[in-house]
């Protein structure tokens, strides 16, 4: 059974850094690209960040690009994004994805306030 | 960066009727290779999003085939052929096809 479970967030002042987690199983990590995706509260999904299985492709959203950063561990079979900078726009419901968004976690809530 | 413009944002439906979402983009989303990667996910309240069609019109394993997907280039459709109660939420089309990738707005299913 496919599973992504998120780890690492939580409550983080303005301007402060948050690394979070995605740790992938029952499947073949290394063989897959993978996107974070956020949700704002009871707002749409908006798409992060992309990294290929290789690492060798990476974009991110004009949102996040310069403060964010994907990347992965295929020994761990871990997929990370560290956030940098962040503001209170940043507070989501942030989800790790296969590259297909066949197979998702359950999300973990990064809240960005003073 | 494309622009994923889904319609309606509401759609208030009985059970057992048909209905349609589109979802249209600001750029072709047919990709070098071939492929065109526009997908359609249903995220029903409090779950993550689960995926209904990739690549237009390929039904995912598991989804119940009253889903159906069509389009070409920048104009494409769901169609929903005899809602039941559990296909309630909201609809949202995604494209991977041109970096940075996004997200349509979404489309929230409800009973009438």
């Amino acid at each position: 059974e496919v599973q992504l479970v998120e780890s690492g967030g939580g409550l983080v002042q303005p301007g402060r850094s948050l690394k979070l987690s995605c740790v992938a199983s029952g499947f073949t990590f290394s063989n897959y690209g993978m996107n974070w995706i956020r949700q704002a509260p009871g707002k749409g999904l908006e798409w992060v960040a992309y990294i290929s299985s290789g690492s060798s492709y990476i974009y991110y959203a004009e949102t996040v690009k310069g403060r964010f950063t994907i990347s992965r561990d295929n020994a761990k079979n871990t997929l990370y994004l560290q956030m940098t900078s962040l503001r209170s726009e940043d507070t989501a419901l942030y989800y790790c994805a296969s590259p297909r968004y066949n197979y998702w976690g359950q999300g973990v809530m990064v809240t960005v306030s003073s | 960066d494309v622009v994923l413009t889904q319609t309606p944002p509401t759609l208030s439906a009985t059970i057992g009727q048909s209905v349609s979402i589109s979802c249209r983009s600001s750029q072709s989303l047919l990709h070098s290779n071939g492929n065109t990667y526009l997908n359609w996910l249903l995220q029903r309240p409090g779950q993550p999003p689960q995926l209904l069609i990739y690549l237009v019109s390929r039904l995912e394993s598991g989804v119940p085939n009253r889903f159906s997907g069509s389009g070409s280039g920048t104009d494409f459709t769901l169609k929903i052929s005899g809602v039941e109660a559990e296909d309630l939420g909201v609809y949202y089309c995604v494209q991977s096809t041109h970096a940075p990738y996004t997200f349509g707005a979404g489309t929230k299913l409800e009973l009438k």
